[in-house]
């Protein structure tokens, strides 16, 4: 057990819809990061937040969007499902944020999230 | 961050060593090296990482070559358990931003 939590395990919903993915972190971690695997992409980097601000973007589609609230939880918002977006959605967190102490701060990964668009 | 050369597949008997490679010709002095696993249907974890050193904890062990441009895992005794796929990440000291890139890593099977 990795101290992250996320909810829901597993979601079913049709294209053109929206759904919320949220994540916990381990206690004390202040940065989270959203990735996304599916088969044909692998893991792929889309979002970080560190203490409640955006730190760095990666592949994220613009109808995707996040945020961190006070309590260091986090949820992904997805809009305009389409059939592609069927993955798994991994949330992680670490100590740090950024710059050198990300270097070697390990990330510690949720269960994720497994998104299926019908 | 630069990039990683890992083989796609490795296969390993149970309780016997095992050697996983990973390619970084263009390493920079300052790149950390990690790797991490991802097992059957779970996120990814965390195993090892190093700099310039070897580096061994409860899990693995990491063997860096002198020049730096490639590293090995050692998994001293395989278990069914280590069936995964594993991931070499090389993290910037300088500049980085702080996300993993994760590459194709290697299947590691292993057989009773």
């Amino acid at each position: 057990d990795s101290g992250v939590t996320q909810t829901p395990k597993h979601l079913i919903t049709a294209t053109g819809q929206r759904v919320t993915l949220r994540c916990s972190p381990r206690s004390g971690d202040l940065s989270v990061y959203w990735y996304q695997q599916s088969l044909d992409q692998g893991l792929q980097f889309l979002i970080q937040y560190y203490n409640g601000e955006e730190r760095a973007k990666g592949n994220i589609l613009e109808r995707f969007s996040a945020q961190q609230f006070p309590d260091l939880h986090s949820e992904l918002n997805l809009s305009s499902l389409e059939l592609g977006d069927s993955a798994l959605y991994f949330c992680a967190s670490s100590v740090g944020g950024r710059g050198a102490l990300s270097s070697y701060n390990e990330q510690f990964f949720g269960p994720g999230t497994r998104l299926t668009v019908l | 961050d630069a990039k990683t050369t890992q083989p796609n597949s490795m296969e390993s008997n149970e309780e016997e060593p095992v050697h996983l490679p990973c390619n970084h010709s263009t390493i920079s002095g300052t790149d950390y090296i990690h790797w991490y696993r991802q097992l059957p249907s779970q996120g990814p974890e965390y195993v090892i990482h190093g700099l310039t050193s070897n580096v061994n904890n409860r899990m693995a062990s990491l063997a860096i070559a002198e020049d730096r441009k490639s590293s090995t895992l050692i998994l001293h005794r395989a278990t069914l358990r280590d069936a995964a796929v594993y991931y070499c990440i090389l993290r910037a000291l300088i500049g980085s931003q702080g996300n993993l890139i994760f590459g194709k890593g290697t299947k590691l099977s292993v057989k009773p």
